[in-house]
Parts: C-alpha cells; sequence; structure tokens
C-alpha cells in the first residue's frame, strides 16, 4: 500500500524557534498533501491543503504566515512552524492523496511538537 | 467545517461484535471513511463507502451507510484486544476537504 512518512518523529524546542516538519509520499506521487492538527483527546483538525507547485490553500483561522507549507516536488511537502511558542505544542499530521485518485488519503504516522 | 459527531467510548469483551455509530450532517458528502488510530501514530485507512452504496463488508468489518438519517455505522466481529484504539470517521466533499468526527475510543476487555 501507500507509505507516507514524516520527519522528525518528535521534536522538541525553545520558544521562539522555527521547527520544520516534512511529509513524504514514499511510493507515489501526491499532486495534493494535507496537514492536520490533533490535540490530545481530540479529532484531526485540517489545517491547509498543499499543492505542488501553487501556494497552500489555508483553512478559516489558521495563519499562514505562522505555518508556511511548501510543496515543492510530488513527493515533499514541508510545514514550518515559525516562531513558535507553547501553544503551537501539538501532534501534526499529514496526509497525501494520489494523484488521480478519487478521494483515498493515506496519513503519516504524525510528528510530536512540544515548545517550551 | 462540517459536524461529523461519534460517541467517544464504547467497551466490549472479546469475542463480542462492537458496532461504533457516527451522524454527519452534510449530505453531499461523496465517500464516507472510517480509520483506525493507535496510540502515538497516526491513522490507518480501515475501510471506506461510496454515498450511493448501502452497506460493505470486507472480512471482520461491516459498514453499514444510511443515507436519509445520515448515519454511519462500523461493526467489528470477533473483537480482538488488538483492536483496541481510537476509531475515527470521516467524510468528504469533492475528494478534497476530510471532516473529522472526535473519535470513538474502543476498549476490548479481554
Amino acid at each position: 500500500g501507500a507509505v507516507v512518512s514524516q520527519h522528525p518523529s518528535w521534536v522538541i524546542c525553545k520558544s521562539g524557534t522555527s521547527v520544520k516538519i516534512e511529509c513524504r509520499s514514499l511510493d507515489f506521487q501526491a499532486t495534493t498533501m494535507f496537514w492536520y492538527r490533533q490535540f490530545p483527546k481530540q479529532s484531526l483538525m485540517l489545517m491547509a491543503t498543499s499543492n505542488e507547485g501553487s501556494k497552500a490553500t489555508y483553512e478559516q483561522g489558521v495563519e499562514k504566515d505562522k505555518f508556511l507549507i511548501n510543496h515543492a516536488s510530488l513527493t515533499l511537502s514541508t510545514l514550518t512552524v515559525t516562531s513558535a511558542h507553547p501553544e503551537d505544542s501539538s501532534f501534526y499530521i499529514c496526509s497525501a492523496r494520489v494523484t488521480g485518485s478519487v478521494g483515498e488519503q493515506f496519513f503519516g504516522p504524525g510528528t510530536r511538537l512540544t515548545v517550551l | 467545517g462540517e459536524d461529523v459527531e461519534q460517541s467517544l467510548f464504547l467497551s466490549v469483551r472479546e469475542g463480542d461484535s462492537s458496532v461504533i455509530n457516527c451522524t454527519y450532517t452534510d449530505s453531499s458528502s461523496t465517500y464516507l471513511y472510517w480509520y483506525k488510530q493507535e496510540p502515538g501514530a497516526g491513522l490507518q485507512l480501515l475501510t471506506y463507502i461510496f454515498s450511493n452504496m448501502d452497506m460493505k463488508q470486507d472480512q471482520r468489518l461491516t459498514v453499514l451507510l444510511n443515507k436519509k438519517d445520515k448515519h454511519l455505522s462500523l461493526r467489528i466481529a470477533d473483537t480482538q484486544t488488538g483492536d483496541s484504539a481510537i476509531y475515527f470517521c470521516a467524510e468528504s466533499i469533492n475528494f478534497n476537504k476530510f471532516y473529522f468526527g472526535s473519535g470513538t475510543k474502543l476498549n476490548v476487555k479481554p
């Protein structure tokens, strides 16, 4: 089956620093990738839709200058949390949709971000 | 986003059947999905159903869709301890955005 990886799997950083999270589709091309945020014991909240070669589409209430998304190739999307603060601590999950598919998304294992 | 609702907890004994329920609000949903999340891990797609279907069976899993009532259920036959996890239902509209329920934590007692 299709595999999506994320790196790093967990990261601890100081307040004010920036953190980059990578999402890769390992065995398929993904024109579209999605970034979600999950708080403890809560559901996934869609943050943005990342399209290869174009600007990401952000959901209402998500600061695009805070969460920078770059989808430079058909197998890689990155999420950079800029000037991270403790309230940005969360579990970030990406998913990728196979190019030309009818909707199935494959999810990465998630990245646990802790901002001190 | 759209409202997708699930009950928060379900506890069953090993060997029994589990039924996890989900309701959604948007009648234009094209696909409805069930995902499984184990502690500290990402989401694993279990099964999905096209919105013009009533039922889909895949080994121990049976999905029932009542489109009139906007009700989706996942039945796990012969539930095992390894099935303990959080189960999310999700709907997609136009194959793009996914809206997830809050998740049902399934606890399987030996």
